[in-house]
């Protein structure tokens, strides 16, 4: 059964940092491209960023809005997705989930339950 | 990149056929067949019911069927039931630098 768990959400200062997990099982982690979807409360799915496999190069693409702040990485031997978030703004406040973007049907077809980011003063 | 345009809300009565419209540009949707829409209950994760426009995961009620026409995508619900009250996004492949963009969403409500 594939699950994704993120952890690592909670309350932060706006200009401060945060790094947001997802551990990955069921599946071939080192072979998936993988995404982090955001949902600002009471709002609409936004794609932040993804990772490709390191066999198809590893490189990663960011939304604009994130570009710069914020940095996604992977560690396959720990089968473990990460989301460094920088410089928070308030506007960064959102459910993050983590998702796997499967080549196969040009979506993403598993998500994992979300971990809630509050940057407020 | 902007974000692709969907009705805020949509009803129906049990049975009925309902659509949901997601239109976006020449870039995103009228580019590429890679149109995908995600069911969202509330306090749940995204469910992934379409993908490339039409086509249905495994495990996807065959109630939910996917077209599109230019740079509008549609997601059709037909023999509406409780449960498929939800919100409903679409999402479209926009190119390579920035690749994926999501539609506003839809409130489905099952009067």
């Amino acid at each position: 059964e594939v699950q994704l768990v993120e952890s690592g959400g909670g309350l932060v200062k706006p200009g401060g940092s945060l790094r947001l997990s997802c551990a990955a099982s069921g599946f071939t982690f080192s072979n998936a491209w993988m995404s982090w979807v955001r949902q600002a409360p009471g709002k609409g799915l936004e794609w932040v960023g993804r990772i490709k496999s390191k066999t198809d190069g590893g490189t990663t693409d960011y939304a604009a809005p994130v570009k710069g702040r914020f940095t996604i990485s992977r560690d396959d031997s720990k089968n473990t997705l990460y989301l460094q978030m920088n410089s928070l703004k308030t506007e960064d406040t959102a459910v993050y989930y983590c998702s796997r973007e499967a080549i196969a049907v040009a979506g993403f077809d598993y998500w994992g339950q979300g971990t809630l980011v509050t940057v407020s003063s | 990149q902007s974000a692709l345009t969907q009705p805020a809300s949509v009803s129906g009565s049990p049975g009925q056929s309902i659509t949901i419209s997601c239109t976006g540009t020449s870039s995103d949707v009228g580019s590429y067949n890679l149109v995908s829409w995600y069911q969202q209950h509330p306090g749940k994760a995204p469910k992934l019911m379409i993908y490339e426009v039409s086509k249905r995961p495994s495990g996807v009620s065959n109630r939910f069927s996917g077209s599109k026409s230019g740079n509008t995508a549609s997601l059709t619900i037909s023999g509406l039931q409780a449960e498929d009250e939800a919100d409903y996004y679409c999402c479209s492949y926009a190119g390579s630098s920035t690749p994926w963009v999501f539609g506003g969403g839809t409130k489905l409500t099952v009067l």
